[in-house]
Protein backbone atom coordinates (compact mmCIF):
# COMPACT_ATOMS: atom_id res chain seq x y z
CA UNK A 1 0.00 0.00 0.00
CA UNK A 2 1.20 3.54 -0.99
CA UNK A 3 2.67 5.74 1.96
CA UNK A 4 0.97 8.40 -0.29
CA UNK A 5 -2.39 9.03 -0.66
CA UNK A 6 -4.99 10.91 -3.48
CA UNK A 7 -8.28 11.87 -3.60
CA UNK A 8 -10.34 11.67 -5.24
CA UNK A 9 -9.14 8.96 -7.57
CA UNK A 10 -11.59 10.06 -10.42
CA UNK A 11 -12.92 13.28 -11.61
CA UNK A 12 -15.11 14.39 -14.01
CA UNK A 13 -15.46 18.22 -14.47
CA UNK A 14 -16.65 20.61 -16.55
CA UNK A 15 -14.53 23.66 -17.67
CA UNK A 16 -16.31 26.25 -15.88
CA UNK A 17 -16.06 24.37 -12.69
CA UNK A 18 -13.70 24.75 -9.25
CA UNK A 19 -12.33 21.57 -7.92
CA UNK A 20 -9.36 20.51 -5.90
CA UNK A 21 -7.19 17.93 -5.75
CA UNK A 22 -5.89 16.35 -2.50
CA UNK A 23 -2.41 14.42 -1.72
CA UNK A 24 -1.05 13.34 1.72
CA UNK A 25 1.84 11.71 2.72
CA UNK A 26 2.21 9.38 5.56
CA UNK A 27 6.21 9.17 5.16
CA UNK A 28 7.93 11.76 7.06
CA UNK A 29 9.69 13.10 3.54
CA UNK A 30 10.04 16.91 3.23
CA UNK A 31 9.84 17.36 -0.17
CA UNK A 32 6.33 17.01 -2.24
CA UNK A 33 5.40 17.31 -6.20
CA UNK A 34 2.64 17.10 -8.33
CA UNK A 35 3.07 15.29 -11.67
CA UNK A 36 0.68 14.98 -14.96
CA UNK A 37 0.45 11.66 -17.08
CA UNK A 38 -0.91 12.19 -20.74
CA UNK A 39 -1.08 9.22 -23.39
CA UNK A 40 2.33 8.33 -24.76
CA UNK A 41 3.84 11.81 -23.16
CA UNK A 42 6.85 11.57 -20.59
CA UNK A 43 5.71 12.59 -16.83
CA UNK A 44 5.67 16.29 -17.06
CA UNK A 45 6.84 17.64 -13.36
CA UNK A 46 4.19 20.65 -12.90
CA UNK A 47 5.31 22.10 -8.68
CA UNK A 48 7.61 21.09 -6.31
CA UNK A 49 7.64 21.94 -2.74
CA UNK A 50 10.92 21.83 -0.49
CA UNK A 51 9.69 22.15 3.25
CA UNK A 52 6.47 23.77 2.44
CA UNK A 53 8.04 26.12 0.22
CA UNK A 54 7.69 26.04 -3.80
CA UNK A 55 10.54 26.23 -5.59
CA UNK A 56 9.51 24.93 -8.93
CA UNK A 57 6.69 25.99 -11.29
CA UNK A 58 7.20 24.49 -14.19
CA UNK A 59 5.48 26.92 -16.72
CA UNK A 60 2.04 25.75 -15.35
CA UNK A 61 -0.67 27.40 -16.78
CA UNK A 62 -2.41 29.87 -13.96
CA UNK A 63 -5.75 27.65 -14.28
CA UNK A 64 -3.42 24.95 -11.79
CA UNK A 65 -3.21 26.65 -8.52
CA UNK A 66 -1.05 24.63 -5.96
CA UNK A 67 -1.16 24.71 -2.21
CA UNK A 68 1.03 22.98 0.48
CA UNK A 69 -0.19 23.99 4.26
CA UNK A 70 2.82 21.43 5.70
CA UNK A 71 4.63 19.00 4.36
CA UNK A 72 2.33 16.52 4.50
CA UNK A 73 0.00 17.85 2.68
CA UNK A 74 -0.43 19.12 -1.03
CA UNK A 75 -3.55 20.52 -3.04
CA UNK A 76 -4.00 21.14 -6.41
CA UNK A 77 -7.03 23.71 -7.30
CA UNK A 78 -8.36 23.44 -10.66
CA UNK A 79 -10.34 26.16 -12.33
CA UNK A 80 -11.36 26.97 -15.71
CA UNK A 81 -9.46 23.86 -17.44
CA UNK A 82 -9.47 22.77 -20.94
CA UNK A 83 -10.40 19.63 -22.00
CA UNK A 84 -6.68 19.00 -22.91
CA UNK A 85 -6.11 19.02 -19.39
CA UNK A 86 -7.66 15.98 -18.96
CA UNK A 87 -4.82 13.45 -17.63
CA UNK A 88 -3.59 11.60 -14.83
CA UNK A 89 -2.33 13.71 -12.10
CA UNK A 90 0.18 11.91 -9.90
CA UNK A 91 1.58 13.58 -6.45
CA UNK A 92 4.80 12.24 -5.30
CA UNK A 93 6.74 12.48 -2.44
CA UNK A 94 10.88 11.85 -1.37
CA UNK A 95 12.59 12.41 1.63
CA UNK A 96 14.23 15.99 0.71
CA UNK A 97 14.97 17.70 -3.10
CA UNK A 98 19.00 16.01 -3.19
CA UNK A 99 20.28 14.07 -5.69
CA UNK A 100 19.32 10.31 -4.12
CA UNK A 101 16.27 10.81 -3.18
CA UNK A 102 13.50 8.29 -4.79
CA UNK A 103 9.97 9.73 -5.44
CA UNK A 104 7.17 7.50 -4.17
CA UNK A 105 4.03 8.22 -5.71
CA UNK A 106 0.84 8.12 -5.16
CA UNK A 107 -2.37 6.39 -7.12
CA UNK A 108 -3.20 9.57 -8.89
CA UNK A 109 -6.45 11.31 -10.12
CA UNK A 110 -7.81 10.52 -13.57
CA UNK A 111 -8.92 13.92 -14.22
CA UNK A 112 -11.56 14.32 -17.42
CA UNK A 113 -12.63 17.37 -18.52
CA UNK A 114 -15.90 17.71 -20.44
CA UNK B 1 16.65 21.30 -23.48
CA UNK B 2 17.42 18.58 -21.57
CA UNK B 3 16.14 15.32 -23.13
CA UNK B 4 15.60 11.82 -21.61
CA UNK B 5 14.60 9.53 -24.53
CA UNK B 6 13.85 5.36 -24.45
CA UNK B 7 13.59 2.77 -26.88
CA UNK B 8 11.61 1.17 -27.52
CA UNK B 9 8.17 2.88 -26.95
CA UNK B 10 6.45 -0.45 -27.36
CA UNK B 11 7.15 -4.13 -26.62
CA UNK B 12 5.84 -7.62 -26.97
CA UNK B 13 7.36 -10.81 -25.65
CA UNK B 14 6.40 -14.63 -25.42
CA UNK B 15 7.05 -15.41 -21.87
CA UNK B 16 10.05 -16.51 -20.96
CA UNK B 17 12.22 -14.72 -23.64
CA UNK B 18 14.32 -11.73 -22.34
CA UNK B 19 13.60 -7.71 -22.84
CA UNK B 20 15.44 -4.75 -22.56
CA UNK B 21 15.12 -0.99 -22.41
CA UNK B 22 17.46 1.81 -23.61
CA UNK B 23 17.44 5.03 -22.05
CA UNK B 24 19.44 7.95 -23.86
CA UNK B 25 20.02 10.98 -22.00
CA UNK B 26 21.46 14.04 -24.08
CA UNK B 27 23.60 15.53 -21.48
CA UNK B 28 25.86 13.95 -18.72
CA UNK B 29 23.94 12.95 -15.11
CA UNK B 30 24.72 12.77 -12.13
CA UNK B 31 22.12 9.44 -11.26
CA UNK B 32 19.53 7.59 -13.19
CA UNK B 33 16.85 5.88 -11.49
CA UNK B 34 14.06 3.59 -12.73
CA UNK B 35 10.69 3.04 -12.24
CA UNK B 36 7.65 0.53 -12.82
CA UNK B 37 4.27 1.14 -13.77
CA UNK B 38 2.11 -1.40 -14.13
CA UNK B 39 -1.58 -0.75 -16.11
CA UNK B 40 -3.71 1.51 -14.02
CA UNK B 41 -0.97 1.94 -11.40
CA UNK B 42 1.06 4.48 -10.37
CA UNK B 43 5.02 4.22 -11.00
CA UNK B 44 6.85 2.65 -8.29
CA UNK B 45 10.75 3.00 -8.00
CA UNK B 46 13.18 0.21 -8.77
CA UNK B 47 16.50 1.13 -8.09
CA UNK B 48 18.88 3.84 -8.40
CA UNK B 49 22.27 4.26 -10.27
CA UNK B 50 24.90 6.36 -9.55
CA UNK B 51 28.24 5.68 -10.61
CA UNK B 52 29.64 5.55 -14.19
CA UNK B 53 29.77 1.82 -15.38
CA UNK B 54 27.52 0.34 -12.66
CA UNK B 55 25.36 -2.40 -12.91
CA UNK B 56 23.22 -3.84 -10.36
CA UNK B 57 20.75 -6.37 -10.27
CA UNK B 58 17.40 -7.38 -8.82
CA UNK B 59 16.81 -11.04 -9.11
CA UNK B 60 15.97 -11.73 -12.85
CA UNK B 61 16.75 -7.67 -13.52
CA UNK B 62 19.86 -6.09 -14.62
CA UNK B 63 20.48 -2.17 -14.90
CA UNK B 64 23.25 -1.15 -15.99
CA UNK B 65 24.42 2.55 -16.34
CA UNK B 66 26.85 3.64 -19.28
CA UNK B 67 30.20 5.06 -18.43
CA UNK B 68 29.80 8.69 -20.06
CA UNK B 69 26.63 8.46 -17.39
CA UNK B 70 24.30 9.56 -20.34
CA UNK B 71 22.69 5.99 -21.08
CA UNK B 72 21.16 3.10 -18.69
CA UNK B 73 19.68 0.33 -19.85
CA UNK B 74 17.28 -2.54 -17.79
CA UNK B 75 17.38 -5.75 -19.30
CA UNK B 76 14.48 -8.48 -17.23
CA UNK B 77 15.98 -12.36 -18.19
CA UNK B 78 13.11 -14.41 -18.67
CA UNK B 79 10.21 -12.50 -18.70
CA UNK B 80 7.04 -13.38 -16.63
CA UNK B 81 3.35 -12.07 -16.95
CA UNK B 82 3.73 -10.26 -13.36
CA UNK B 83 6.84 -8.00 -15.51
CA UNK B 84 3.68 -6.44 -17.55
CA UNK B 85 3.62 -2.80 -17.19
CA UNK B 86 5.63 0.30 -18.59
CA UNK B 87 8.92 1.16 -17.50
CA UNK B 88 10.84 4.68 -17.11
CA UNK B 89 13.84 5.85 -16.68
CA UNK B 90 14.17 9.33 -14.85
CA UNK B 91 17.63 11.12 -14.96
CA UNK B 92 18.93 13.49 -12.80
CA UNK B 93 21.35 16.63 -14.34
CA UNK B 94 24.23 17.95 -12.35
CA UNK B 95 21.94 21.03 -11.76
CA UNK B 96 19.18 18.50 -9.76
CA UNK B 97 16.74 18.41 -12.49
CA UNK B 98 14.82 15.45 -13.24
CA UNK B 99 13.55 14.60 -16.36
CA UNK B 100 11.53 11.44 -16.94
CA UNK B 101 11.83 9.49 -20.04
CA UNK B 102 9.17 8.27 -22.37
CA UNK B 103 8.35 4.98 -21.12
CA UNK B 104 8.82 1.36 -22.47
CA UNK B 105 5.34 -0.36 -22.30
CA UNK B 106 6.51 -3.90 -22.06
CA UNK B 107 3.76 -6.49 -23.24
CA UNK B 108 3.90 -10.34 -21.94
CA UNK B 109 2.23 -13.10 -23.83
CA UNK B 110 1.38 -15.98 -22.13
Amino acid sequence: ETGVTQTPRHLVMGMTNKKSLKCEQHLGHNAMYWYKQSAKKPLELMFVYNFKEQTENNSVPSRFSPECPNSSHLFLHLHTLQPEDSALYLCASSQDRGQSSPLHFGNGTRLTVT
Amino acid sequence: GQQVMQIPQYQHVQEGEDFTTYCNSSTTLSNIQWYKQRPGGHPVFLIQLVKSGEVKKQKRLTFQFGEAKKNSSLHITATQTTDVGTYFCAGRSTGNQFYFGTGTSLTVIP
